[in-house]
């Protein structure tokens, strides 16, 4: 069974730092890879997914985020952090066909000091 | 397109009533998925349907839950009898391929 960790339950960042979450994998061969973000009261909008090919993949809001297939990892990176970047980010994991369900990490909150 | 909408957006119900929400997923989409979201256990999949029939319910919680789709526009999640630790945020989900759009989900809170 395919499972997501994201180590970091809660991380705070100075506005303007650059921001990296992680989150690793396990299942035997690529999933497909997705990062999602929810703002308090909010449902979940998509970030950014990886499906194949290039391993370092664009978001929205200037997110990006790198599959590294052998470290099971998919995190994600901003290079400068904004105030209302502050957020739930939630790593997710499908396998790679049609029909199937997005399987959670448990999360990591992102607090935007001053 | 309105997106996935879910019904109620809260729903406050009392120990042993009974709890229904609805999900309308987005037109076109033939598969369908309820999560429940805690702080404890973040975001878990209950259940899910392809083209209405249902695919894995591993993670209903126990009998008390059950879920239909008698359309292709329409699924309901039942909590009956509801408790306390029942309370969480609930998503619907919807999709054609492999990219899942959530509704805004139902903040469901059992006293």
């Amino acid at each position: 069974a395919q499972s997501v960790t994201q180590p970091d339950i809660h991380i705070t960042v100075s506005e303007g730092a650059s921001l990296e979450l992680r989150c690793n994998y396990s299942y035997g061969a690529t999933p497909y890879l997705f990062w999602y973000v929810q703002s308090p009261g909010q449902g979940l909008q998509l970030l950014l997914k990886y499906f194949s090919g290039d391993t370092l993949v664009q978001g929205i809001k200037g997110f990006e985020a790198e599959f590294k297939r052998s470290q099971s990892s998919f995190n994600l990176r901003k290079p400068s952090v904004h105030w209302s970047d502050a957020a739930e980010y939630c790593c997710a994991v499908k396998v790679p066909q049609a029909g199937t369900a997005l399987i959670f990490g448990k999360g990591t909150t992102l607090s935007v000091s001053s | 397109d309105a997106g996935v909408i879910q019904s109620p957006r809260h729903e406050v119900t009392e120990m042993g009533q009974e709890v229904t929400l609805r999900c309308k997923p987005i037109s076109g989409h033939n598969s369908l998925f309820w999560y429940r979201q805690t702080m404890m256990r973040g975001l878990e999949l209950l259940i899910y349907f392809n083209n209405n029939v249902p695919i894995d319910d591993s993670g209903m919680p126990e009998d008390r839950f059950s879920a239909k789709m008698p359309n292709a526009s329409f699924s309901t999640l039942k909590i009956q009898p509801s408790e306390p630790r029942d309370s969480a945020v609930y998503f619907c989900a919807s999709s054609s391929g492999g990219e899942d759009t959530f509704g805004s989900g139902t903040r469901l809170t059992v006293v």
